[in-house]
């Protein structure tokens, strides 16, 4: 069984650049769950895909959008990067949006 | 506002020494609790999912409880491969469920 793989796991990029980022689910899951986690604070939810629809965002601007295809597999794109956007992405899939929900290893991306 | 605060920040033990970490939260409508280890510059390992007051899991030297408003991660003789950050997270009825609000975590440090 395979878990919860991201990428790239590292990436630098210029203030006003666009980024994605891709999230592939555990075998089995259909719900996929992004999460930004700056450093030294706990992750804070930007958005949730179930069933390739969107099911639910956090407080986090138009700029961040997602997607999620038909193998359940996700993107994360943040467009006009700024700054404070320089942070740990965190993806994490179950097997439905209230089931326990199993973390990828991140993606560090870094704004300069 | 839902919240969750963890308790300490941070935590020094000496191999064997016994201890305890706190998660108090306040959310309309608690789902679950989670708690996760993650260690530096990686994603979150899920530890144990809480449902209902009294309730108590076990894994290795990792024992959680959970009360009406708090919940704790007892460390039985802890080991230096214990040493990671400890985030507990909730879940609540209604909106968006995928949506996990984490505390800031708990950085154990566990000298030998």
């Amino acid at each position: 069984e395979t878990g919860v793989t991201q990428s790239p796991t590292h990436l630098i990029k210029t203030r006003g650049q666009q980024v994605t980022l891709r999230c592939s689910s555990q075998s089995g899951h259909n719900t996929v769950s992004w999460y930004q986690q700056a450093l030294g604070q706990g992750p804070q939810f930007i958005f949730q895909y179930y069933r390739e629809e969107e099911n639910g965002r956090g407080n986090f601007p138009p700029r961040f959008s997602g997607l999620q295809f038909p193998n359940y597999s996700s993107e994360l794109n943040v467009n006009a990067l700024e700054l404070d956007d320089s942070a740990l992405y965190l993806c994490a899939s179950s097997f439905g949006p209230t089931f326990d929900a199993f973390f990828g290893q991140g993606t560090r991306l870094t704004v300069v | 506002e839902d919240q969750v605060t963890q308790s300490p920040e941070a935590l020094r033990l000496q191999e064997g020494e016994s201890s305890s970490l706190n998660c108090s939260y306040t959310v309309s409508g608690l789902r679950g609790l989670f708690w996760y280890r993650q260690d530096p510059g990686k994603g979150p390992e899920f530890l144990f999912t809480l449902y209902s007051a009294g309730e108590e899991k076990e894994k290795e030297r990792l024992k959680a409880t959970l009360t009406k408003k708090e919940s704790f991660l007892h460390i039985t003789a802890p080991k230096p491969e214990d040493s990671a950050t400890y985030l507990c997270a909730v879940q609540k009825y209604g909106g968006s469920q995928g949506n996990l609000i984490f505390g800031k975590g708990t950085k154990l440090s566990v000298k030998p």
